[in-house]
């Protein structure tokens, strides 16, 4: 089992709509988890950052944490174009103090 | 604040030769990771240094290798290059400093690296 897993996409949703990206984690003692988004050919960006078990919204992203089902999930609200990119989720372990990264999802938001 | 820089932001190289990346984190920022990514392989850890100290290693050869300066400014450098090599190098810099676990990474525009 992979210690970060996204699914690859891509992922389709048209122009408006809410775009959901999920990413699930092995290791229990996780402690912070990271979204960043990359356009192809330029380098990750940083999006969102969450810590503690609930959501968190940042204008019209929401990261939301569950610690017990061990997944972390981005959603994109009123979905644009400038959207389009891969979606990178990140996980730091402190056992080890390495950031996890999964491979990324692909989203295309469709005009 | 300015950000990572990484330089230079193109090489060519041929097989056998080395090469030397640069990298110069955000003001204040202590820690430096190093990043290969490749198409379908996502990001592989390089490496991270801390106050001129490797902290941590990720599972490269030791034809990879790098180091921090007192300004927090790093380098990495790879030897005998590999056709394999060819890839997008990225440089991250964090405060590593936050009570939260981690603090957030940021990264640098990355160095585009073509083994002939």
């Amino acid at each position: 089992q992979k210690e970060v897993e996204q699914n690859s996409g891509p992922l389709s949703v048209p122009e408006g709509a809410i775009a959901s990206l999920n990413c699930t984690y092995s290791d229990r003692g996780s402690q912070s988890f990271f979204w960043y988004r990359q356009y192809s050919g330029k380098s990750p960006e940083l999006i969102m950052s969450i810590y503690s078990n609930g959501d968190k919204e940042d204008g019209r992203f929401t990261a939301q944490l569950n610690k017990a089902s061990q997944y972390v999930s981005l959603l994109i609200r009123d979905s644009q174009p400038s959207d389009s990119a891969t979606y990178l989720c990140a996980v730091y372990a402190g056992n080890n103090r390495k950031l996890i990264w999964g491979l990324g999802t692909s989203l295309a938001v469709n005009p | 604040k300015a950000g990572v820089t990484q330089t230079p932001r193109y090489l060519i190289k041929t097989r056998g030769q080395q090469v030397t990346l640069s990298c110069s984190p955000i003001s204040g920022h202590r820690s430096v990771s190093w990043y290969q990514q490749t198409p379908g392989q996502g990001l592989q850890f390089l490496f991270e240094y801390f106050s001129e100290t490797q902290r941590n290693k990720g599972n490269f050869p030791g034809r990879f290798s790098g180091r921090q300066f007192s300004n927090s400014r790093s380098e990495m450098n790879v030897s005998t290059l590999e056709l394999g090599d060819s890839a997008l190098y990225l440089c991250a810099s964090s405060s590593a400093l936050g009570l939260a676990g981690y603090n957030e990474q940021f990264f640098g525009p990355g160095t585009r690296l073509t083994v002939l």
